[in-house]
């Protein structure tokens, strides 16, 4: 199984310029996530998805759109890049549990390899 | 607002050395928190869970809900132990994590 694939690995784009990141996972977990890594700054929410057809902002989602047209698939897309979103990406996965109680319980996220991306 | 913090950017310790990373949170409900480690040029990944209760590489955490303090924690420090390491904090819907800013160990021979 190849876990958490992201695609590309590595981009280098102009201001105004736009893109998509791919993030596909084979576990068929509900739950899937895309954060930015800054130094200093830890991984930061994104957008995220609870289910195919559902995705739901994070903490920093401006700039950016996401879509989850199938389970195994979250896009994230930047439409305009500008210098502050130079960052890495990263993708994770995780599986809905429902505890006896019916409370959801925390699943490990599974991450991908990331995405360095460089806006000039 | 739940929120982590890891106030050390970068701990630094001789082989053999007792290690600590602290964590602590703000959360108004029942915690559910988690260690995550990333080795270079590899994906982050789970290192361990308060729930839990277990032992990973030898590396230990205990939830101090007085302190709201989740600090790990390993006797002697390896080598291969040099990592970043990121503290998180789960929500109450169980989707979603906060992260720390992460603390970078390294182990000086």
């Amino acid at each position: 199984n190849a876990g958490v694939t992201q695609t590309p690995k590595f981009r280098v784009l102009k201001t105004g310029q736009s893109m998509t990141l791919l993030c596909a996972q084979d576990m068929n977990h509900e739950y899937m996530y895309w954060y930015r890594q800054d130094p200093g700054m830890g991984l930061r929410l994104i957008h995220y998805s609870v289910g195919e057809g559902t995705t739901a902002k994070g903490e920093v989602p401006d700039g950016y759109n996401v879509s989850r047209l199938k389970k195994q698939n979250f896009l994230l897309g930047l439409e305009s890049a500008a210098p502050s979103q130079t960052s890495v990406y990263f993708c994770a996965s995780a599986q809905l549990k429902v505890a006896g109680t019916g409370a959801r319980r925390d699943q490990p996220q599974h991450f991908g390899d990331g995405t360095r991306l460089s806006i000039l | 607002a739940q929120r982590v913090t890891q106030p050390e950017k970068l701990l630094s310790v001789f082989k053999g050395a007792p290690v600590e990373l602290k964590c602590n949170y703000s959360y108004s409900g029942s915690p559910e928190l988690f260690w995550y480690v990333q080795y270079s040029r590899q994906r982050l990944q789970l290192l361990l869970r308060h729930i839990s209760r277990e032992s990973i590489k030898g590396f230990t955490a205990d939830l101090n809900k007085g302190e709201t303090s989740f600090h790990l924690k390993k006797p002697f420090a390896q080598e291969e132990d040099s990592a970043m390491y990121y503290c998180a904090l789960g929500n109450n819907a169980g989707n979603m994590l906060t992260f720390g800013g992460g603390t970078r160990l390294m182990v000086k021979p």
